[in-house]
């Protein structure tokens, strides 16, 4: 079946940038996205990509796809304190429904 | 504003007492989701609904039931038959199509003792 794979943890002083990485399964996967949790919140998008694109820019944030290596990557530039959260990686295979994974924890620091 | 919401925050059971969540949209989505959350597990879909009077089992749909009576309404119902039932229950919604974003309301934290 399809799997989203993150790891769990990655800690940043403020003014870096991060890189949270996810690899997924699904070789059909259409859509990839990246959404944010805030302690006891519910989830944001960030952004997504097209599976036939290997790079999007919004502001701060960069989505780079390796669609051979089934790789995706967010990158976020002059990171802040208020960046601290879950970052979930999840794909769409033309259903309609997504697949998470277990989410990134990312903590800054001053 | 338009959003989904889900009442309330939080929620207190006794084990073998059934309990329903709520979740209310006004974005006027075809599409609604049930998801659990447990620390480290990320998310999990239960169940899901893309049109009025249909829905479908997701992952984990055993211990829970649906409804969809109307476009904006998609009540969760945590039965006694779930093993497990505390934990955090986010609802979403979208318009149905795929490269539609998945709305999320604030979820509800369930805890069963």
């Amino acid at each position: 079946g399809e799997d989203v794979e993150q790891s769990l943890f990655l800690s940043v002083r403020e003014g870096d940038s991060s890189v949270i990485n996810c690899t997924y399964t699904d070789s059909s996967s259409t859509y990839l996205y990246w959404y944010k949790q805030e302690p006891g919140a519910g989830l944001q998008l960030l952004t997504y990509i097209f599976s036939n694109m290997d790079m999007k820019q919004d502001q701060r944030l960069t989505v780079l796809l390796n669609k051979k290596d089934k790789h995706l990557s967010l990158r976020i530039a002059d990171t802040q304190t208020g960046d601290s959260a879950i970052y979930f990686c999840a794909e769409s295979n033309g259903y309609s429904t997504l697949t998470f994974g277990k989410g990134t924890m990312l903590l800054v620091s001053p | 504003d338009g959003g989904i919401t889900q009442s309330p925050k939080y929620l207190f059971r006794k084990e073998g007492q059934n309990v329903t969540l709520s979740c209310e949209q006004n974005l006027n989505h075809d599409a609604m989701y049930w998801y659990r959350q447990d620390p480290g597990q990320g998310l999990r879909l239960i169940y899901y609904s893309q049109i009025v009077n249909d829905f479908q089992k997701g992952d984990i749909a055993e211990g829970y039931s649906v409804s969809r009576e109307k476009k904006e309404s998609f009540p969760l119902t945590v039965t006694s038959a779930q093993k497990n039932p505390t934990a955090f229950y986010l609802c979403a919604s979208t318009r149905g199509r795929e490269s539609d974003e998945q709305y999320f309301g604030p979820g509800t934290r369930l805890t069963v003792t």
